[in-house]
């Protein structure tokens, strides 16, 4: 089985533009999560989406949107981006009957560079 | 709201030392405990977990862990540490949200072991 697939694997924006990325889940996997994982505050949770819905979302400002299509691959969206959303965004995908997290599959990432 | 606080953020070993790396958790409910290892150049991958049952679990390449309650603890050992354990350490704890566990993780602890 494939593994998570993300897409770009590296990103170089400026401020203001906006920047959309993808996660492809494994094969049979609903569940798709984002997280932020900065040097300085790890991995933060940004959002996940089940069959289409999003399901839980973090603390992070409107900027952050996602989507989740009905094929289970996710894409999530960062508008007018500031120098502060440089980061390595992951994406990780479960199969349904494991809430409690133990199978959690993570992407490589994508690396994202705002000048 | 969960929240894992992790104590080292920087730790260097030489090999055959032994490792203890410091998790504490907050959580109003039942948590179901991870630690995450990220080798250089990989994905996160699950090392280790504690849903229920015995406090002390034992994870992949000689990795262990020992559920606290009392002290909200969540720590990380190996006996005797390699150069191939070189990698970033994550704590998570997850709780029930939105029907699905939500993992949130601790800022990682960064380990380097010297051959």
């Amino acid at each position: 089985k494939a593994g998570v697939t993300q897409t770009p694997r590296y990103l170089i924006k400026t401020r203001g533009q906006q920047v959309t990325l993808s996660c492809s889940p494994i094969s049979g996997h609903r569940s798709v999560s984002w997280y932020q994982q900065t040097p300085g505050q790890g991995l933060q949770f940004l959002f996940e989406y089940f069959s289409e819905t999003q399901r839980n979302k973090g603390n992070f400002p409107g900027r952050f949107s996602g989507r989740q299509f009905s094929n289970s691959r996710s894409e999530m969206n960062v508008s007018t981006l500031e120098l502060g959303d440089s980061a390595l965004y992951l994406c990780a995908s479960r199969p349904t009957g494991t809430e409690g997290g133990e199978k959690l599959f993570f992407g490589s990432g994508t690396q994202l560079s705002v000048l | 709201a969960q929240s894992v606080s992790q104590h080292n953020h920087h730790v260097i070993l030489s090999e055959a030392a032994s490792l203890e790396l410091g998790c504490n958790y907050s959580y109003g409910g039942t948590v179901n405990l991870f630690w995450y290892v990220q080798y250089p150049g990989q994905h996160l991958q699950l090392l280790l977990k504690y849903f229920s049952g015995d406090p002390l679990v034992k994870g992949i390449k000689g990795f262990e862990a020992e559920f606290i309650k009392s002290k909200f603890s969540f720590n990380l050992r190996k006996p005797s540490v390699q150069w191939s354990d070189t990698a970033e350490y994550f704590c998570a704890v997850s709780g029930l949200s939105g029907g699905s566990y939500i993992p949130t993780f601790g800022r990682g602890t960064s380990l380097i072991v010297h051959p």
